[in-house]
Formats: C-alpha cells, sequence, structure tokens
C-alpha cells in the first residue's frame, strides 16, 4: 500500500514554462486535494475533486488547472508558470470528504525562476 | 484570512514536559482535526474531534474543543524528541467539501 504518492519530488522551473504535478493514490478514495504550503502561510487549498470526473476552485486557484480524469489520480498543471508559484505543493485525499482524516503525499518543492 | 489561528507560532520545551497549542477559528464547525508535519514530510493526521465532543484522547494526545470559544488545544504528554515538527489544526465548516488549516505551531522538544 503506497498510500498517496507525488511527481516529480522537485522541479525547477523558468517564468512561462508549463509543468504537471500528478498525484496519486491507491486507497480507493473519493475525495482529492492540491495544496500549497508557504513559510507563514499554513496549508492554502487549490483546487479538489469529489470524484472521478469533478473538480472544484479552492483558496488560490488562479494559475492552475486540473484533472481527474482517474479515480485513482489527480492532476494539477501551470500554464504559465510564475515565480509567485513557487511553493511547496501536497496532494491530499480522503474517503468521505471534511468529515474524515485526509491523507497527504510527500510533497513536490517547486523553484520558478 | 486564515479561518484558524494557532498560538504559539513556536514552542521549545525539554524532553518529558509537557507541550500545549491552542487554534482558534472564526466560524462555527462540524469538526475539527489536528495534524502533524515533520520538517519536509507531508502532514500525518493525529486526532479528529466533533463538534458535539469536548475532549478526546489518543496515546499521549489529548484534544480539547470549546465551541463557545471557538477554541480548541492539543496537549502532548511526556514529550519525546521526536515529537520535533509542526502541528496544524483544521476544520470542517460545512462549506463545501473541504478542510480549512491553520497557521500551525512549530514544536521543539530537546534533549
Amino acid at each position: 500500500n503506497a498510500g498517496v504518492t507525488q511527481t516529480p519530488k522537485f522541479r525547477v522551473l523558468k517564468t512561462g514554462q508549463s509543468m504537471t504535478l500528478l498525484c496519486a493514490q491507491d486507497m480507493n478514495h473519493e475525495y482529492m486535494y492540491w495544496y500549497r504550503q508557504d513559510p507563514g502561510m499554513g496549508l492554502r487549498l487549490i483546487h479538489y475533486s469529489v470524484g472521478e470526473g469533478t473538480t472544484a476552485k479552492g483558496e488560490v486557484p488562479d494559475g492552475y488547472n486540473v484533472s481527474r480524469l482517474k479515480k485513482q489520480n489527480f492532476l494539477l498543471g501551470l500554464e504559465s508558470a510564475a515565480p509567485s508559484q513557487t511553493s511547496v505543493y501536497f496532494c491530499a485525499s480522503s474517503h468521505l470528504g471534511p468529515t474524515h482524516e485526509q491523507f497527504f503525499g510527500p510533497g513536490t518543492r517547486l523553484t520558478v525562476l | 484570512s486564515q479561518q484558524g489561528e494557532e498560538d504559539p507560532q513556536a514552542l521549545s520545551i525539554q524532553e518529558g514536559e509537557n507541550a500545549t497549542m491552542n487554534c482558534s477559528y472564526k466560524t462555527s464547525i462540524n469538526n475539527l482535526q489536528w495534524y502533524r508535519q515533520n520538517s519536509g514530510r507531508g502532514l500525518v493526521h493525529l486526532i479528529l474531534i466533533r463538534s458535539n465532543e469536548r475532549e478526546k484522547h489518543s496515546g499521549r494526545l489529548r484534544v480539547t474543543l470549546d465551541t463557545s470559544k471557538k477554541s480548541s488545544s492539543l496537549l502532548i504528554t511526556a514529550s519525546r524528541a521526536a515529537d520535533t515538527a509542526s502541528y496544524f489544526c483544521a476544520m470542517d465548516t460545512g462549506t463545501a467539501s473541504k478542510l480549512t488549516f491553520g497557521t500551525g505551531t512549530r514544536l521543539q522538544v530537546t534533549l
């Protein structure tokens, strides 16, 4: 049981480049989340999904897009990276949403130059 | 602004002492959860307390919830060096299908 995995672990981008972060979970969870973590800010929700084929905006969705084509995968895309998107990105999944615990991946450290 | 504010921002204690951290929130909640984050790692769920509960225990952890004051506290008893981490509260406000995280408390336990 791998739990929640994230790919890649580290990435450096130049301003304007695009990339996709992959999150995968093997717990058959319905809910999946993408957060960013910046110093002193705690975790802020970017986008989330309540099931395969669904997505919804969180607190800070601008500059990001997501897709949930398969239940076990949740992709986060940056179409044109900006230095303000330098952050650590965490994916999480949950069986039945906020009434249950969330399981987190190890994170992706992204630097945009 | 953040739904949850944690206090203190940082706490340094010696091994064997108790550590208490507090979380205050702004709106009513369905449940409140506590998570731990070791440096450079993802968050790990510690405990969930529902709005109709006042206290909950899990091993060396004790969580209290006071909905009238909109606050919760996490007590770690007999702390160990391995407890060194950041601790976050997270609230289910019933608004959409998500949790809102606090700003975290950094706990340092020294030998």
